[in-house]
């Protein structure tokens, strides 16, 4: 499976928006590229998920360039409530339809008044 | 309302003692893992089962069994706990949508193992 590398931690204050690079050089040509979120005490929530250029949900957007050797979780006006863990993976579906995640330690982003 | 749900929440035991940690998700989902979180390590696979009877060992198996009798349950047994085995365990789910990454988490259970 594909490493990720993404910073430990961030900081921003509210309204601001926050892009957390994930590098991932060594991604396969069947890997998606997944990010998600987690708070303290409580299961990760999946944010969003691409294979190449731009993805957009109601909640964040996803850069991915062309060489897909790095990912962009762009997250708009952030506000407290989105202080949390994000965890950038890159995994495929297996064969049989398994799946195998791996997480990393994540980016701690804190969010400021 | 669509969840995975984990059973108990919390769990101080001592080593030896066999326990099961309840997993059920209410979503038809073929796909469960159970996963266990430790400070500084992240998120690491324990077991993962791809429908009933199918069960595959993930990044750290050794002292868990997991069983799979059912579509919606997924228990993870520890037959002789020891200390290292003190974690934050989650259960997940997937189904087959079109996010095949997307997994839904339960809320987690502590173990402690004096």
């Amino acid at each position: 499976l594909a490493k990720t590398t993404q910073p430990i931690s961030m900081d921003s204050y509210e309204g601001q928006e926050v892009n957390i690079t994930c590098s991932h050089n060594n991604i396969a040509t069947n890997d998606y590229i997944t990010w998600y979120q987690q708070f303290p005490s409580q299961g990760p929530r999946f944010i969003i998920q691409g294979y190449k250029t731009k993805v957009t949900n109601e909640v964040a957007s996803l850069f991915i360039p062309a060489d897909r050797k790095s990912s962009t979780l762009s997250l708009p006006r952030v506000s407290l409530s989105d202080t949390a863990v994000y965890y950038c993976l890159v995994g495929v579906r297996l064969t049989g339809g398994g799946n195998k995640l791996t997480f990393g330690t994540g980016t701690q982003l804190k969010v400021e008044l | 309302e669509a969840q995975v749900t984990q059973n108990p929440r919390y769990l101080i035991t001592v080593t030896g003692k066999k326990l099961t940690v309840t997993c059920s998700q209410n979503m038809n989902h073929e796909y469960m893992s159970w996963y266990r979180q430790d400070p500084g390590l992240g998120l690491r696979q324990i077991y993962y089962s791809m429908n009933v009877e199918v069960t595959d060992k993930g990044d750290v198996p050794e002292g868990y069994k997991v069983s799979r009798k059912e579509k919606r349950n997924f228990p993870l047994i520890l037959e002789s706990p020891s200390p290292n085995q003190t974690s934050l365990y989650f259960c997940a789910s997937r189904g087959s949508g079109e996010h095949y990454n997307e997994q839904f988490f339960g809320p987690g259970t502590r173990l402690t193992v004096l």
